[in-house]
């Protein structure tokens, strides 16, 4: 299954809303989670099942969809959410497979 | 708290072999499937090999079938990636993570090992 992520690059002000998009080439229900993954460090879990928040993960981050549209929303976006981020299904595997990637900048 | 360590990596040349350990601590490792993903420099994240809890349960992305195996020792709660073969594509931060409660999302990462193949 192509996951495909959108926009690339995304460039989003402190305290606006960003809102990231993943999209399936095939169904995969619900079983899609999300990444953050910051320079130098190793990529951490924010969502599974589309729209479960990971221990710990702040409650602006949120997710959505099911089937082959997705979405991962930032309410109000801190400093430190400036990051890549990853969507990625494990529905249909092997493989289990990533988008890839979107990078939030700030504007 | 969960804690995985990898180690292994370094300058290896075309064709020859590696293995990675993975360490854990923290948490049940004996009844946990793990998994290990790789990065290539710059580049995204690519599924690499996962294993269930009991050693059974292996499989492999593509691109490694045949030339890497995973493995573990639940006594030694250590995960491993022998890696053989090795070709310039496999140059990569290689990270392993734990397989997700309910499902083959990656829970915990630890903070990588590089492999760079090279001559």
């Amino acid at each position: 299954i192509v996951m495909t992520q959108s926009p690339a690059t995304l460039s989003v002000s402190p305290g606006d809303r960003a809102t990231l998009s993943c999209r399936a080439s095939h169904n995969v229900h619900n079983n899609l989670a999300w990444y953050q993954q910051k320079p130098g460090q190793a990529p951490r879990l924010l969502i599974f099942g589309a729209s479960t928040r990971a221990t710990g993960i702040p409650a602006r981050f949120s997710g959505s969809g099911s089937g082959t549209e997705f979405t991962l929303t930032i309410s109000s976006l801190q400093s430190e959410d400036f990051a890549v981020y990853y969507c990625q299904q494990y529905n249909n595997w092997p493989p289990l497979t990533f988008g890839q990637g979107t990078r939030l900048e700030i504007k | 708290q969960v804690q995985l360590v990898e180690s292994g990596g370094g300058v290896v040349q075309p064709g020859r072999s590696l293995r990675l350990s993975c360490a854990a601590s923290g948490f049940s490792f004996s009844i946990s499937g793990m998994h290990w993903v790789r990065q290539s420099p710059g580049k995204g994240l690519e599924w690499v090999a996962i294993i269930g809890y009991d050693g059974r349960g292996k499989y492999y992305g593509d691109s490694v079938k045949g030339r890497f195996t995973i493995s573990r020792d639940n006594s030694k709660n250590t995960l491993y990636l022998q890696m053989n073969s090795l070709g310039v594509d496999d140059t990569a931060v290689y990270y392993c993570a734990t397989r997700g409660e309910k499902g083959n999302w990656f829970d915990s990462w630890g903070q990588g090992t590089l492999v760079t193949v090279s001559s």
